[in-house]
């Protein structure tokens, strides 16, 4: 079972703005950085974020991370239609959950 | 390109093994770690495990601990996933991805479906 607890869904229209949280513990989130992967249906995940809130060549900038404690956020401006997909957290885990744990994952629908 | 190339679907019987490969090419294969992540039809991620390619050490996630190895082939960039003792609740597809030093997977393979039923 996963340790990260994310909400199962979350939507938007297009051109909104749409947040997804993440929360942890003091042993995963709170003493490690935190990575994001987007899966877009029927294919192998994709990193999104990596280090709290950096993004790798070639992902779109409205894509943004931020990390406070023991939780963290995922926040998607600009919702556009090609984003339909589910969204995971992750972290390295320091006690015996780990070592790596992801989250619930959230499947973000474009209204 | 960085690619990762799985090897194809596998269907089992319960209380078999199967052998993943993970062929890796465009990069140099021993300066970063492969891990192995599950997905069970319709659920989330699991992280599986964790191989440097450098020097063969491993960490594998606590509830596959004695079933689970993984190795690394350096002559041909290839990394592998063997799990025993099949059950019908490891139906998934398998994913192998590389591990940057800093701890998150920048590049993933396409995944091996594998099944497991009688």
């Amino acid at each position: 079972q996963s340790v990260l607890t994310q909400p199962p869904s979350a939507s938007g229209t297009p051109g909104q703005r749409v947040t997804i949280s993440c929360s942890g513990s003091s042993s995963n989130i709170g003493s490690n950085t935190v990575n994001w992967y987007q899966q877009l249906p029927g294919t192998a995940p994709k990193l999104l974020i990596y280090s709290n809130n950096q993004r790798p060549s070639g992902v779109p900038d409205r894509f943004s991370g931020s990390k406070s404690g023991t939780s963290a956020s995922l926040a998607i401006s600009g919702l556009q239609s090609e984003d339909e997909a589910d969204y995971y957290c992750a972290a390295w885990d320091d006690s015996l959950n780990g070592p790596y744990v992801f989250g619930t994952g959230t499947k973000v629908t474009v209204l | 390109q960085v690619q990762l190339v799985q090897s194809g679907a596998e269907v089992k019987k319960p209380g078999a093994s199967v052998k993943v490969s993970c062929k890796a090419s465009g990069y140099t294969f021993t300066s970063y770690g492969i891990s192995w992540v599950r997905q069970a039809p319709g659920q989330g991620l699991e992280w599986m495990g964790w191989i440097s390619a450098y020097n063969g050490n491993t960490n594998y996630a606590q509830k596959l601990q004695g079933r689970v190895t993984m190795t690394t082939d350096t002559s041909t960039s290839t990394a592998y996933m063997e799990l025993r003792s099949l059950r019908s609740d490891d139906t998934a597809v398998y994913y192998c991805a590389r591990v940057i030093a800093a701890g998150h997977f920048d590049y993933w393979g396409q995944g091996t479906l594998v099944t497991v039923s009688s």
